[in-house]
């Protein structure tokens, strides 16, 4: 089954902690992308890859590190979290013939 | 900068009642208009999209037409049910520089429908 997945769904953590979630998709995808959910802010693109060892900054990259060493994965690292990081998260992964994305289940994130 | 504006939710129906869910956007270029649902506890899916000025895109009995004179693209649908209950987003992809295919998201609407 073609699918974006997320690992772990659901993790509460302290401040300064780090952690890592991670993202993988199953569709041969060169693009990939996270996102944070917050309420009365939608969705806001934290980094992108355009495809393997090629990252950039999307709108809310603070606090946040990435990598693409292999096509299927993009982890999302956070090396020392914050309450503000609070949030939901969503991974998300597209061919470069169409710009339509597919979203993973997202992560629920607490940092205390 | 490009971005998209929703109409403020919650938005609660009735069961066979009509829904709209008003979406503008401002934006360089032209951008594709894309409208995703989530679900309660689940990530979002694509509902529908459309790529150009005057396409209309259509799933589920779900409806928008991209409209460049108005800069808009409302969500419509003739008879809600239960199962529409969940939160719609309007987004567009930036279409320029080093950003293709980047999503920018509206603040969403939640939508519940009462039997």
């Amino acid at each position: 089954e073609a699918q974006v997945t997320q690992n772990p769904r659901y993790l509460i953590t302290v401040t300064g902690k780090k952690l890592t979630v991670t993202c993988s998709q199953n569709m041969n995808h060169e693009y990939m992308s996270w996102y944070r959910q917050d309420p009365g802010l939608g969705l806001r693109q934290i980094y992108y890859s355009m495809n393997v060892e090629v990252t950039d900054k999307g709108d809310v990259p603070e606090g946040y590190k990435v990598s693409r060493k292999e096509k299927r994965n993009f982890p999302l690292i956070l090396e020392s979290p914050s309450p503000n990081q609070t949030s939901l998260y969503f991974c998300a992964s597209r061919p470069t013939s169409t710009d339509t994305q597919y979203f993973g289940p997202g992560t629920r994130l607490t940092v205390l | 900068g490009d971005s998209v504006t929703q109409m403020e939710g919650p938005v609660t129906l009735s069961e066979e009642a009509f829904l709209t869910i008003n979406c503008t956007y401002t934006a360089t270029g032209y951008p594709s208009l894309f409208w995703y649902v989530q679900y309660p506890g689940e990530g979002l899916q694509l509902l529908l999209k459309a790529t150009k000025a005057d396409d209309k895109g259509s799933n589920k009995g779900f409806e928008a037409t991209y409209r460049k004179e108005t800069t808009s693209f409302h969500l419509e649908k003739g008879s809600v049910q239960v199962s529409d209950s969940a939160v719609y987003f309007c987004a567009l992809n930036r279409n320029y520089g080093g950003s293709q295919g980047n999503l920018i998201f509206g603040k969403g609407t939640k939508l519940s429908v009462k039997p």
